[in-house]
Order: structure tokens, then C-alpha cells, then sequence
């Protein structure tokens, strides 16, 4: 079984711009949970999606947003971009309904680089 | 709230050497504990989790980690160590109601030495 995609790998933006990355998560997994990375704040939870419903979010600011579609693949997005959204995106899928103990599978992430 | 400190940043040490990677955690309520793995330009693997039961729990790759509950620690060792057990290693909680959210610690660089 595929593991968990995300798109692209690789992303240079400028200031101001937004951006839009992809998840697929394992075949089956319908909960989808994103996470940022980075030397100084480490893993943050960002949000969870199930059902393409939001059912939990971190203490993030509006410019970041997200969706999941019927078939549970999710998009992030983030509007107008600052230097310290310079991070590894993370996503991670679950096979249920995303409880406390379900083991998450993460995907490679998407390294954004804000010029 | 909950919080997770992982109390060495790096650890180095030389192959076949044993190896113990600290994780204590803050929580108020029943949690739940994972350690997770991330070789250079990847993404995190699952190595073990503790749900309930036994304190002791394995993973295939030799790593194991015991549940204390009076200690609220979790601490993750290996007997011996390889080269390839060269990572950044992470703890993890999580909590009922707080859906498809892991806590992590801020995670120990574990530098393998032949």
C-alpha cells in the first residue's frame, strides 16, 4: 500500500505570495492532520480534517487554512507568506477516526522556503 | 494542557553501545505515548507506542520504552546500537478530545559513532 504523498517537495515563495500544498494520505485513512517543523518551535499541530470537516486546530493564524475532499486527500494553504513560515510541512493520515491512540503515518513533507 | 520535554538534545554515542533517549510529559489527564523517528529529508515513522496495558513496550527494530506513571516518563533505549540508528528521535502524546493532535517533545539528534 502507497504511504503518504504530499506536493510538491520543494517550494521557494516571496513575502506576500500564498501557497497551496497537497496531501494524499494512505488508501483508506480518512483523518488528516498537518503539522509544521522547524529548528526554533520545533513540531506544531496545525490542524486535523476528517470528513472533510475541521475538527481540531492549533494555535495558528488565520492565514493558515486548509481543506480535506471527499476522497480525503487535503490541501494547506497559507496567505500572504512571512520569512518565518520558512518550514517543513508535515502531514500525517489515520486510518479511523482520528483517536488519541491511532498511530499517524506521516509523509515525506513539503520544505517552503520564503524569500 | 499538556506539554513533553525531552530532556538531551543530542546524544552521541558509539556503536553497540547501549543507549537511553529521555521523555518525560505534563498532562492532567490519561495520555497517550508514542515515539517517532525521522532520518535526514524524511518524515516521522512510528518506532513504538504505549496505550495501555503492559508498561514495557518494543518496537521490531530493538528499541523499547517504559510507561511510568509516577515519574511521567517514558524513556526510549536500545542495548545496542547501530550506524543506521543515526536520527533525530521524537516523544509524542496524546489526549482523548483532542482529535488527530500529537504533542512533541522538541526531539534528541541521536549521533551513532563507529
Amino acid at each position: 500500500k502507497a504511504g503518504v504523498t504530499q506536493t510538491p517537495r520543494y517550494l521557494i515563495k516571496t513575502r506576500g505570495q500564498q501557497v497551496t500544498l497537497s496531501c494524499s494520505p494512505i488508501s483508506g485513512h480518512r483523518s488528516v492532520s498537518w503539522y509544521q517543523q522547524t529548528p526554533g518551535q520545533g513540531l506544531q499541530f496545525l490542524f486535523e480534517y476528517f470528513s472533510e470537516t475541521q475538527r481540531n486546530k492549533g494555535n495558528f493564524p488565520g492565514r493558515f487554512s486548509g481543506r480535506q475532499f471527499s476522497n480525503s486527500r487535503s490541501e494547506m494553504n497559507v496567505s500572504t507568506l512571512e520569512l518565518g513560515d520558512s518550514a517543513l510541512y508535515l502531514c500525517a493520515s489515520s486510518w479511523n477516526r482520528g483517536g488519541p491512540g491511532e498511530t499517524q503515518y506521516f509523509g515525506p513533507g513539503t520544505r517552503l522556503l520564503v524569500l | 494542557a499538556q506539554s513533553v520535554t525531552q530532556l538531551d538534545s543530542q546524544v552521541p554515542v558509539f556503536e553497540e553501545a547501549p543507549v537511553e533517549l529521555r521523555c518525560n510529559y505534563s498532562s492532567s489527564v490519561s495520555v497517550y505515548l508514542f515515539w517517532y523517528v525521522q532520518y535526514p529529508n524524511q518524515g516521522l515513522q512510528l518506532l513504538l507506542k504505549y496505550l495501555s496495558g503492559s508498561t514495557l513496550v518494543e518496537s521490531i527494530n530493538g528499541f523499547e520504552a517504559e510507561f511510568n506513571k509516577s515519574q511521567t516518563s517514558f524513556h526510549l533505549r536500545k542495548p545496542s546500537v547501530h550506524i543506521s540508528d543515526t536520527a533525530e528521535y521524537f516523544c509524542a502524546v496524546s489526549v482523548a478530545g483532542n482529535t488527530g493532535k500529537l504533542i512533541f517533545g522538541q526531539g534528541t539528534t541521536l549521533q551513532v559513532k563507529p
